[in-house]
């Protein structure tokens, strides 16, 4: 099975900070990597599709990066509401894994 | 408006079935794959199983082969989770989740807001 590991597990920061999450993974993806956001108690949502294409309706302030095994989203100017976890996906290779998550708090 | 809403989540003892609906509302249901992922108590997400849009086609993780069979109904627009031979760890949120294509391979662009099946004596 592909391994996705997402770096760092947790990561603190205050409202207006520009945030950078990894995914690598065990063996080339190419750019099927997708991006989730998932605030307690709520299902996830879709960020980012294809390593880089911004889900409709979801702000400019996130962007995502990377092909075969590196991988970035970034959120440029952290508002209240983004605090939750990320979690990215593979869907290269059955079984279409996640990562462990990163689970992005308040400072 | 698109939308998702599953239904049949409860306690069942280990060993039992349960089958999971999700309704979908709002799309061209046989233009999409579905699948259904879950969340552990704490947990992070699993992709359990998987049908493409025409039905030709599923996956099922190796957790749960054998045991748990998707399947979709294109006359009212719902997808079913039959999880037989239940064992405390499918104890979960289960997530019906649509495809951004024909195949399971695409990202995951709407979500339901979740059933709970809790596998306990």
């Amino acid at each position: 099975d592909i391994q996705m590991t997402q770096s760092p597990s947790s990561l603190s920061a205050s409202v207006g900070d520009r945030v950078t999450i990894t995914c690598r993974a065990s063996q080339s993806i190419s750019t099927y990597l997708h991006w989730y956001q998932q605030i307690p108690g709520k299902a996830p949502k879709l960020l980012i599709y294809s390593a880089s294409s911004l889900q409709s309706g979801v702000p400019s302030i996130f962007s995502g990066s990377g092909s075969g095994t590196d991988f970035t989203l970034t959120i440029s100017s952290l508002r209240p509401e983004d605090f939750a976890t990320y979690y990215c996906q593979q869907t290269y290779y059955i079984p279409y894994t996640f990562g462990q998550g990163t689970k992005l708090e308040i400072k | 408006e698109v939308q998702l809403l599953e239904s049949g989540g409860a306690l069942v003892q280990p060993g039992g079935s349960l089958r999971l609906s999700c309704a979908a509302s709002g799309f061209t249901f046989t233009n999409y794959a579905m699948t259904w992922v879950r969340q552990a108590p704490g947990k992070g997400l699993e992709l359990v199983s998987g049908i493409s849009g025409s039905g030709a086609s599923t996956y099922h993780a190796d957790s749960v082969k054998g045991r748990f069979t998707i399947s979709r109904d294109i006359s009212n627009n719902t997808l079913y989770l039959q999880m037989d031979s239940l064992r405390a760890e499918d104890t979960a949120v289960y997530y019906c989740a649509k495809s951004r294509g024909l195949y399971y391979y695409f990202a995951l662009d709407v979500w339901g807001q979740g059933t709970t099946v809790t596998v306990s004596s």
